[in-house]
This record gives structure tokens, C-alpha cells and sequence, in this order.
């Protein structure tokens, strides 16, 4: 069966600092990874998917098949990044699996 | 501007009684979901519809049952509600094109409490 894995619920950095939000997935077929987003009085919405291989807002996420990893990363955090980020993965259902989120803070 | 509508948006409710969750949606998408957030669990999928005539369970169906009256609207609802159904639901629909998952564009939402 898949899943997902967000081992930090809370994750808290300093503006300018670095940031790695972890995903780690168990699926015995091709991945499809996505990263969702829910700013603050928003929506939750979509950030980006691997198979695009793009950078949005300054995250980038790479995909990992031999560590099964799927980590949001940006060099330099913004205030306005704070917010629940959520991986998710597709599968063979076109279903979405998500997991269990990460909250970002970003301080001053 | 196309949206994905949800009402209630906030419900309390009592042990036993029947609700409804209504989603409404001006996307034209054939995909519709039903899914439930909890804190630390993530959205955990309850039902889904791919078109107006298919309707299917997600992980956490029991208790739970839907209608899709038509390509815009999925309905929610909890038979007998009870005190371990508290939690945000969510709709929310997919621009699948035929490969992938396509990108799903969410409510903002329903709150419903058990008591």
C-alpha cells in the first residue's frame, strides 16, 4: 500500500534561512509526487509536482527513488512562505495519498 | 470565476443526527473528491466521483455517503453523526486530461463539530 510520510508536523525558521520541508513515500510503482500548500485564510492549493521539474516561489523538490524521498526546498525562507505544506502522491488509482503536513513558520 | 463552493462552512451538530456537507462547483471538471483533514493525519480521502454515473470509495468511506446529483454538485453525508466525525472536510475537484492525477482545486471547506 502507499503512503506518506511528513516526519515534522512543525518546522520553524528564521527569514533568510535555509529551509527543508522531509517527505519520504512507500509505493511499490512509479512515483507521481506533488507538493500542496494552505496559506493562512486560503486555500489549499497546488505548489508543484515533480514530473514538471519546476521551481515556484523559490522551492524546488527533487525526487529521490533510492532514499524514496520527496523534500521541499528553498535556499532563502520568506515570511510569506509560512504556512501547512502537504506532499502528496498519486497512484494507480489516480488518487491522490496525502500526508500528514508540516507546518512552516518563518520568523523575523 | 470558477470556484469550488462548500456550505455549511461551519456546523455543530449532535450525536446521532443526520448532516449533509453540499459542494457546488463552476470548473466544469468531471472529478470531484470528498476528503477529511485532521491535524497530524493529513487529508485522508473518503469518496470520490469521476463522473456523474461513478462514484467510488476512498480509505475512510464508513459512515459516509455521497450523491452526485449532477457534473457540478457532490454531496457529503453522515447518516449518524458521531463525536469521531468532528473534523474539516474538504471537496475538491481535478482537471484530469487524461494522464496523471491532474490538479486538485479545493473548497475552503466545511468545520463540522460532534457533540
Amino acid at each position: 500500500a502507499q503512503r506518506v510520510t511528513q516526519p515534522e508536523k512543525l518546522l520553524s525558521v528564521f527569514k533568510g534561512a535555509p529551509v527543508e520541508l522531509k517527505c519520504n513515500y512507500s509505493y511499490s510503482g512509479s512515483p507521481e509526487l506533488f507538493w500542496y500548500v494552505q496559506y493562512s485564510r486560503q486555500r489549499l492549493q497546488l505548489l508543484l509536482r515533480h514530473i514538471s521539474r519546476e521551481s515556484i516561489k523559490g522551492f524546488t523538490a527533487d525526487l529521490n527513488k533510492g532514499e524514496t524521498s520527496f523534500h521541499l526546498k528553498k535556499p532563502f525562507a520568506q515570511e510569506e512562505d509560512s504556512a501547512m505544506y502537504y506532499c502528496a502522491l498519486h497512484n494507480a488509482g489516480n488518487m491522490l495519498t496525502f500526508g500528514g503536513g508540516t507546518r512552516l513558520m518563518v520568523k523575523p | 470565476d470558477a470556484d469550488v463552493t462548500q456550505t455549511p462552512r461551519n456546523r455543530i451538530t449532535k450525536t446521532g443526527k443526520r448532516i449533509m456537507l453540499e459542494c457546488s462547483q463552476t470548473k466544469g471538471h468531471d472529478r470531484m473528491y470528498w476528503y477529511r483533514q485532521d491535524p497530524g493525519l493529513g487529508l485522508r480521502l473518503i469518496y470520490y466521483s469521476f463522473d456523474v454515473k461513478d462514484i467510488n470509495k476512498g480509505e475512510i468511506s464508513d459512515g459516509y455517503s455521497v450523491s452526485r446529483q449532477a457534473q457540478a454538485k457532490f454531496s457529503l453525508s453522515l447518516e449518524s453523526a458521531i463525536p469521531n466525525q468532528t473534523a474539516l472536510y474538504f471537496c475538491a475537484t481535478s482537471d484530469y486530461r487524461g494522464i496523471g492525477p491532474g490538479e486538485l482545486f479545493f473548497g475552503e471547506g466545511s468545520r463540522l463539530t460532534v457533540l
